[in-house]
Order: C-alpha cells, then structure tokens, then sequence
C-alpha cells in the first residue's frame, strides 16, 4: 500500500482480555517498529523488527506483551490480561533500512482503550 | 537526564515570525536526528533528519546540528497557523530504534 496500515483505529475492551493489533509496513521496508504514546505523552519505543527478527526488544513493558513479524512484512502486537494503564494509541512505523540510515514511516495508530 | 530533551511549550510565535524548536540530547555518540510534526489526534510525520554538523535546509525548514554542543534545532520561516502543532525530536544513538523526546507545543497566531 501507499502507507503503514493498522488496524483496528479502535479498540475498546475490556480488563482482562488479549488483544491484537496489526500493522502492515510500506512494502519493500525491511524495518518495522511499535511505539506507544499515552495522552498528552511523548512515543514510547516498545520493539524493533529488522526482516522477521527482533534485535530490540527491550522497551516492552511486561511479559504481558509480545509481537512476532511474518514474511518479513505483517506485525501483530499482543497484549495479554489486558489492565487499564495500557489504554493509549499504538503506533507502528516502518522505514527502508535499519533505523538511524532511513526516516520512520508512521501508521494512523490504533488507540486502545481498557474499561 | 532524560536522552533528548525538549521544552514542551506552548511556543507562541505571531503569523509570519520564525519559530525556533530546540532539542538536546545525552549521547555523544549519536548519529542521525529526525524531525516530526504532530497534529492533535494524529500520528507523526516527518519533516525532515540531519547528520553532518551544519544546517539543512528544506523548503520553510531549516534544520540545524551542533554535535560539540550535542543540540538540534528546527526553524521554521513565515511561520502559518497551520504550522500549529507538537514538534517531536527523535534520535539515532546506535543502541537501539530512535529515542523521542516529548515533543514542543507550537502555537502560531494569526
């Protein structure tokens, strides 16, 4: 497609649940990133994809949450037992080559609330 | 000390003034520095990124680099109301994906 895709926009749920978001990259971008942003916060990086492999996963918050990337393209985010301070806007973005040699391209997000 | 640093604002400019965005950050060692803008509700889009010391220059965009002083600027010429937004610097230590700052609010009235 033209740009990142995620989807669902929205998420409502409730505490408790597992939930999954998507995020399909630019086609042709190797790299592939999820970030969270908290109302009226900065972006939290939460996990980097180069190809099908996670050289960073170091900003995911719990064991509760888990991403894995398939033919170096899809992601899915998971979050697990769902509690409230994980309602924010998920963001995915993807750039041509590893980060830092090529801009980030960002998706709409998703935000996810937890009731 | 946080890794990059912004003031978060609001940055009040009048239509047509150039507004000045500040950014600095811990690691010597950094190599790229990006440039998003951000509209309430919105996601990130980038403006432009910089790697060599100096300015680059895009259109009403300048960006600036200081490595010694370990700072990155965004101005912005004939600033417009729809440039209104939050400025999010982010950076490329070489330890991991970009870190962000948490972003400058821009108000530009008209």
């Amino acid at each position: 497609g033209a740009g990142v895709s995620q989807s669902p926009s929205n998420k409502v749920t409730e505490k408790g649940k597992d939930v999954e978001l998507r995020c399909d990259p630019i086609s042709g971008h190797t790299a592939l990133y999820w970030y969270r942003q908290s109302l009226g916060q900065g972006l939290e990086f939460l996990i980097y994809f180069q190809g099908n492999s996670a050289p960073d996963k170091s900003g995911l918050p719990s064991d509760r949450f888990s991403a894995e990337r398939t033919g170096g393209s899809v992601s899915t985010l998971t979050i697990q037992r769902t509690q409230q301070e994980d309602s924010a806007v998920y963001l995915c973005a993807s750039s041509l080559g590893p980060p830092g040699n090529q801009p980030q391209h960002f998706g709409d997000g998703t935000r996810l609330s937890i009731l | 000390q946080k890794e990059v640093e912004q003031n978060s604002g609001p940055l009040s400019v009048p239509e047509g003034a150039i507004a000045s965005l500040n950014c600095t950050y811990s690691d010597r060692g950094s190599q790229s520095f990006f440039w998003y803008r951000q509209y309430s509700g919105k996601s990130p889009e980038l403006i432009m990124f910089i790697y060599s010391n100096g300015d680059k220059e895009d259109g009403r965009f300048t960006a600036q680099l200081n490595k010694a002083s370990q700072y990155v600027s965004l101005l912005i010429r004939d600033s417009q109301p729809s440039d209104s937004a939050t400025y999010l610097c982010a950076v490329y230590t070489g330890r991991r994906a970009l870190t962000f700052g948490s972003g400058t609010r821009l108000q530009v009235q008209p």
